[in-house]
């Protein structure tokens, strides 16, 4: 079945720094990938589509200068939070793959 | 605009009993695909079961059911014997046939009392 990694599972980084969390297709191509957060005991909130070999579709409301999609290959894509904050505290996810898509780990990132 | 709506924030179930989470959609669409997706504490997110919107047979994957009603845009998730490990949150979610993004519910947390 179509697996999805995400790394790192858990990051802190201090404020100000630059963070990217990486999200690989393993056993099958990805043309779109997608990025989500998520809060405590709250939905999935979708940030960005990432579409490989060109510029991501975000969602409204979502700063395309501090969260950085590139899509480089049909096995990655990776998001790069710039000068995150606390506020930028969150669970990251990705997803991908056909029918019901397959969705990474997730990402715990903790901005001190 | 695509929504969908869980208004069913926490359920409790006795082991070894049925339970049933609700979800309503909204959509112009007559051709998608409906999901539910489990989230246990890990928070890995695992699809439970699909139904496509142009086949009228409920979706059945061993323990779990759907009653998908199309003309009343609900797609309700059964769990038949309730499990401890059946704990999670729950999502529902949306996705137009041509593929794109999931939309997703506010969720439901499963509690399963032994």
């Amino acid at each position: 079945g179509a697996v999805v990694s995400q790394h790192p599972s858990r990051v802190i980084c201090k404020s100000g720094t630059s963070v990217k969390i990486e999200c690989r297709s393993l056993d099958f191509q990805a043309t779109t990938m997608f990025w989500y957060r998520q809060f405590p005991k709250q939905s999935l909130m979708l940030m960005a589509t990432s579409n490989e070999g060109s510029k991501a579709t975000y969602e409204q409301g979502v700063e395309k200068d501090k969260f950085l999609i590139n899509h480089a290959s049909l096995t990655l894509s990776t998001l790069t939070v710039t000068s995150a904050h606390p506020e930028d505290s969150s669970f990251y996810i990705c997803s991908a793959g056909q029918g019901g898509y397959t969705f990474g780990s997730g990402t715990r990132l903790t901005v001190v | 605009a695509q929504t969908v709506t869980q208004s069913q924030p926490e359920m409790s179930v006795q082991e070894a009993e049925t339970v049933t989470l609700s979800c309503t959609y909204d959509t112009s669409e007559s051709d998608y695909y409906l999901f539910w997706y489990k989230q246990p504490p890990s928070r890995q997110m695992i699809l439970v079961i699909r139904q496509e919107a142009y086949k009228q047979q409920n979706a059945t994957e061993n323990r779990f059911s759907v009653n998908f009603q199309k003309a009343a845009k609900s797609f309700s998730l059964k769990i038949s014997d309730s499990q401890l490990g059946d704990a999670a949150m729950y999502f529902c979610a949306y996705r137009k046939n041509q593929g794109g993004k999931l939309i997703f519910g506010q969720g439901t947390e499963l509690s399963v009392k032994p």
